[in-house]
């Protein structure tokens, strides 16, 4: 099961940092990716971290700007972001990559609202 | 690299087969055998369908079935049944750093 937490409405400009809280499985196996909709819009791929969180990858709509870890210990992903905009505003999953790169495992999403 | 061109919506009445397209390039879909189908519900969360262009997950009826010519895969549903009606997105693996996977825009299958 995965769980996200700590979405809300934020100023443009202003920071945000969602977390995903995994349970069910040996999370430190698995790379582990977040994925966002916007409204009216389809699904796109924002960033993943490798099982060991040695190594990451962003989307070039979010590079410099969110950053992505995790804490295998605690079975918890993170996507902390910053400097947001209006068109970050979307649902953002965490979701589990099976070893097939594709995506096994998804949770409920979270809203993210960026507006003044 | 752009979005995979998926069709806006797909409709058929129970019973019937649907098949929902999924068109790349050579850089994605053509690349790779990592082309993977999503069924949506709205508001719920994404359930993985097709994995490796062909494999369904446990669970997954065989009604669904995944297939690819060139750069293009495909998903069909056989046996449509109210239950299906859902949005359906194809991903597919990159192997790049900045866009390790990209995404269709989705298909809003209707159940007549």
């Amino acid at each position: 099961q995965l769980v996200e937490s700590g979405g809300g409405l934020v100023k443009p400009g202003g920071s945000l940092r969602l977390s995903c809280a995994a349970s069910g499985f040996t999370f430190s196996d698995y790379y582990m990716t977040w994925v966002r909709q916007a409204p009216g819009k389809g699904l796109e791929w924002v960033s993943s971290i490798t099982s060991s969180g040695d190594a990451i990858y962003f989307a070039d709509s979010v590079q410099g700007r969110f950053s992505i870890s995790r804490d295998n210990g605690k079975k918890s992903l993170f996507l902390q972001m910053n400097s947001l905009r209006a068109e970050d505003t979307a649902v953002y999953y965490c979701a589990r990559e099976g070893g097939s790169h594709s995506f096994d495992y998804w949770g409920q999403g979270i809203l993210v609202s960026v507006s003044s | 690299q752009s979005a995979l061109t998926q069709p806006a919506s797909v409709s058929g009445s129970p019973g019937q087969s649907i098949t929902i397209s999924c068109t790349g390039t050579s850089s994605d879909v053509g690349g790779y055998n990592y082309v993977s189908w999503y069924q949506h519900h709205p508001g719920k969360a994404p359930k993985l369908m097709i994995f490796e262009v062909y494999n369904r997950p446990s669970g997954v009826p065989d009604r669904f079935s995944g297939s690819y010519s060139g750069n293009t895969a495909s998903l069909t549903i056989s046996g449509l049944q109210a239950e299906d009606e859902a949005d359906y997105y194809c991903i597919s693996y990159t192997g790049t750093t900045t866009l390790a996977y990209v995404f269709g825009a989705g298909t809003k299958v209707t159940v007549l």
